[in-house]
This record gives C-alpha cells, sequence and structure tokens, in this order.
C-alpha cells in the first residue's frame, strides 16, 4: 500500500503556461515533504521542499502547496519551460525517524512542448 | 567535487550470478542509502546506514546485503541475482540532523536475464 501517491503518470503542458503536478499521501505522521526532479540517465536533484507548519513555500518559478487536512500537496511551476521535461517525484517523512526513511512517490513525468 | 559517485553505470547478469554495486561520496555525510526505481513504484528503500558502523532494512531489503565500508563508501551485494531485481538503482547520502534532503548518485541500470 503506497503512503505517497501521484495519480498523474505523465503531464504535458505548453511553454510558458503553468505546469500542475499533485501528490496525495495518507500517513498522519508525515511532516515533511519535497519534491525532486528526475532527468533521464541521472540521479534525482532536490528541487524544493516544505515542512507541515507551513501551507505555502516559494522558489523562483517552483512553489508547493500543502493543505494538511486533505493530506494533498502540488507543485505549480510558473512559467513552464523546456528544460522543465523530467520526472518530478514527491517525497515526504516524519523529522522525527531522524530521516531514515524518506517515502517516494511513482513520479509523473512532465513534457513542457515549445 | 563528485559528490556521490556509483559504479558500475550498467550491468547484465545471469539469474544466480552475484555481484556488488559500489557508491562513495566526497560531502562528509554520515548517513547513506540504497534505493531501486521501478516504473510507477517510484523510489524505495532497500537499505540505510545511519552512520559509519550501522546499517538497517528498509522497505525492500530481501535478497540484498550491504557493507559501510567507512564513511565514504556503502556497498550494496545480490548474493543470488533474480529476474525480480531487474531496476535502476540509486545510492544517496545526506547529513544527520539536517532536513531530509538527499544526494543521489546517477544509477545503475541492472539487468538480471
Amino acid at each position: 500500500d503506497q503512503q505517497v501517491k501521484q495519480n498523474s503518470p505523465s503531464l504535458s503542458v505548453q511553454e510558458g503556461r503553468i505546469s500542475i503536478l499533485n501528490c496525495d499521501y495518507t500517513n498522519s505522521m508525515f511532516d515533511y515533504f519535497l519534491w525532486y526532479k528526475k532527468y533521464p540517465a541521472e540521479g534525482p536533484t532536490f528541487l524544493i521542499s516544505i515542512s507541515s507548519i507551513k501551507d505555502k513555500n516559494e522558489d523562483g518559478r517552483f512553489t508547493v502547496f500543502l493543505n494538511k487536512s486533505a493530506k494533498h500537496l502540488s507543485l505549480h511551476i510558473v512559467p513552464s519551460q523546456p528544460g522543465d521535461s523530467a520526472v518530478y517525484f514527491c517525497a515526504a517523512s516524519a523529522l522525527d525517524n531522524a530521516g531514515n526513511m524518506l517515502t517516494f512517490g511513482g513520479g509523473t513525468r512532465l513534457m513542457v512542448k515549445p | 567535487n563528485a559528490g556521490v559517485t556509483q559504479t558500475p553505470k550498467f550491468q547484465v547478469l545471469k539469474t544466480g550470478q552475484s555481484m556488488t554495486l559500489q557508491c562513495a561520496q566526497d560531502m562528509n555525510h554520515n548517513s547513506m542509502y540504497w534505493y531501486r526505481q521501478d516504473p510507477g513504484m517510484g523510489l524505495r528503500l532497500i537499505y540505510y546506514s545511519a552512520s559509519e558502523g550501522t546499517t538497517d532494512k528498509g522497505e525492500v531489503p530481501n535478497g540484498y546485503n550491504v557493507s559501510r565500508l567507512n564513511k565514504r563508501e556503502f556497498s550494496l551485494r545480490l548474493e543470488s541475482a533474480a529476474p525480480s531485481q531487474t531496476s535502476v538503482y540509486f545510492c544517496a547520502s545526506r547529513t544527520y540532523r539536517v532536513a531530509e534532503k538527499l544526494f543521489f548518485g546517477s544509477g545503475t541500470q541492472l539487468s538480471v536475464l
């Protein structure tokens, strides 16, 4: 039973438009959430994170929103660029477990068309 | 600065063969991890080492063993490879007591025939 789910395996958007990637979780103990980006033949790289005491965190074109009551988070990319085409993983953990268990979703492949 | 280095990048094994995946990090990180990535399954934790001298099972440890050789190196061994172990393997590391930011290697693509 996956505790972190990304229900959309793929997403296609036009360059310049907004990309919205969604993630749901079931474990109410999760209190820290991250997004990773992965290009082919490379390892995932950290993109942005949010702790449960916040409902929004912004870094340039990337914003993560957290809705704790719905156990849902989303990543917004505005404006989308062709270089954003990659697989995006959301991940979650409970800060009191010393960070040893970071649970990942299945990933969403984003394609940004020029 | 190399970060996290994994070898080999590609490997093909026959069922029953053994091999060791190597991982080294040069960031002086305390904790190291081995994940496998399968389509639609995300990244699943195989084993981790919270600090030098300790190792623990993750979500999918069956069929694997690990060795934390020193602070820099963390190897993953398949004693008798099975087709179900066909996957992409990622090593990762992080400092202790820092929010959950992992640094990943570039991966090893393993096929077991």
